[in-house]
């Protein structure tokens, strides 16, 4: 299995809602990771996870907050967003330092 | 801040023609140099990633170059295929950490 998954592919939630996006792989990667991409801009990195503990996290709002309750899950848990929230949220893992296996994505609408 | 700038932002050619595009970042601290591919609908598949200056990789029609002195790195692609289209993302790291910051990419339109 070579695969990142990402659930669900498409959310729309309102600013007061609370959801969560769920991320899993089984190719054993140690470190996972939380990307935000907004249009035309690159991917942007919001945390990284290495061996279940949150090692990287780039100053990302507390209204997102990362959970790695084991070694092939990773969620992000949604409060109290906003409409520039909006998104498409990419998760991905690796074994190796820098070489990543993204999924699909979660593409995210906050209205 | 590390400031990766990728030119040119986009790029349209013809099936046949070969092409190239630039990665600039900040020499200090050099680690390793990622390369990704990012077709549109799809997720960002790694390409190559390169660590020693002078480093060239190859994979199929698809080359890569690096110089960590002057801090660029080239791509490559020979005979563009419509295949080929898609954005091209470079991703410097500096230290051995998972740190991972992409490029501002350069989009690629391949016309039959």
């Amino acid at each position: 299995d070579t695969e990142v998954t990402q659930t669900p592919k498409h959310l729309v939630m309102g600013m007061t809602n609370k959801k969560s996006l769920k991320c899993e792989q089984h190719m054993g990667h140690r470190a996972m990771y939380w990307y935000k991409q907004k249009a035309k801009k690159p991917p942007e990195l919001m945390f990284v996870y290495s061996y279940e503990k949150l090692s990287i996290n780039e100053s990302v709002p507390s209204r997102f907050s990362p959970e790695c309750p084991n070694s092939s899950l990773l969620n992000l848990h949604l409060h109290a967003l906003q409409p520039e929230d909006s998104a498409l949220y990419l998760c991905a893992s690796s074994r190796a330092p820098g070489e990543l296996f993204f999924g699909e994505g979660s593409r995210l609408t906050v209205l | 801040i590390l400031n990766v700038e990728q030119s040119p932002q986009s790029l349209h050619v013809q099936e046949g023609d070969s092409t190239n595009f630039t990665c600039s970042f900040p020499s200090s601290n050099f680690y390793a140099l990622h390369w990704y591919r990012w077709e549109t609908a799809k997720s960002p598949e790694a390409l190559f990633v390169m660590t020693l200056n002078g480093d060239e990789k190859k994979k199929g029609r698809i080359s890569a170059t690096l110089n960590t002195k002057e801090g660029y790195s080239y791509l490559y692609i020979k005979g563009s295929q419509p295949e080929d289209s898609a954005t091209y993302l470079c991703a410097p790291r500096r230290g051995n950490t998972d740190k991972l910051i992409f490029g501002t990419g350069t989009r690629l339109q391949v016309f039959p």
